[in-house]
């Protein structure tokens, strides 16, 4: 299956922004999910197809992919955003693939 | 609003069965693509199976680690997902959430998860 990597933590000040990254071959031509899970609870889909943002989730959360990386990006940030967030990738050639999931610190 | 709820989920010794289920609200349950996706304690997210709408085939496809030995089933009249899981082994246990795959992709919607424990 499609291989995902992800920082296992990023940390981040309140107010600054956080960026989180997802490797995989040729992932630019992928469409890439994001998914936050805060502990004890389900995760939640914060990006979709790369961009966009399903309805409710705030617009400091954004994403992009190019390349080799896809890149989710949470500006002004919150401790309430303090979460592990998982990328994901399902090609219509294998089975639906989850990055390693990263720790977010907020200091 | 969407609402998933799974049940079923318990303790089991290694080599057994059990049958998740999975109830579905707020939605088109017949035109929905449909996810199992579990989580090991302390680990990351595992892709389980899905099920296609009858519409699109009502076909199913499975993660490896699963073949041969888990089913997903579903039954449109009561809007439920089912999960059935035989030759149980420690490796399975997990929380088992249910999703649904509106665009086919992605994981939109999830249940808050049943806790299956496979241990002697």
């Amino acid at each position: 299956s499609y291989v995902l990597t992800q920082p296992p933590s990023v940390s981040v000040a309140p107010g600054k922004t956080a960026r989180i990254t997802c490797g995989g071959n040729n992932i630019g031509s992928k469409s890439v999910h994001w998914y936050q899970q805060k502990p004890g609870q389900a995760p939640v889909l914060v990006i979709y197809y790369d961009s966009d943002r399903p309805s409710g989730i705030p617009e400091r959360f954004s994403g992009s992919n190019s390349g080799n990386t896809a890149t989710l990006t949470i500006s002004r940030v919150e401790a309430g955003d303090e979460a592990d967030y998982y990328c994901q990738v399902w090609d219509s050639s294998s089975d639906p693939s989850f990055g390693g999931g990263t720790k977010l610190t907020v200091l | 609003e969407v609402q998933l709820v799974e049940s079923g989920g318990g303790l089991v010794k290694p080599g057994g069965s059990l049958r998740l289920s999975c109830a579905a609200s707020g939605f088109t349950f017949s035109n929905a693509w449909m996810s199992w996706v579990r989580q090991a304690p302390g680990k990351g997210l595992e892709w389980v199976g899905r099920i296609k709408s009858k519409t699109d085939g009502g076909t199913t496809d499975y993660a490896a680690p699963v073949k041969g030995r888990f089913t997903i089933s579903r039954d449109d009249s009561k809007n439920t997902l089912y999960l059935q899981m035989n030759s149980l082994k420690t490796e399975d246990t997990a929380v088992y959430y249910c999703t649904t795959n509106f665009g086919h992709k992605a994981f939109d919607y999830w249940g808050q998860g049943t806790l299956v424990t496979v241990s002697s």
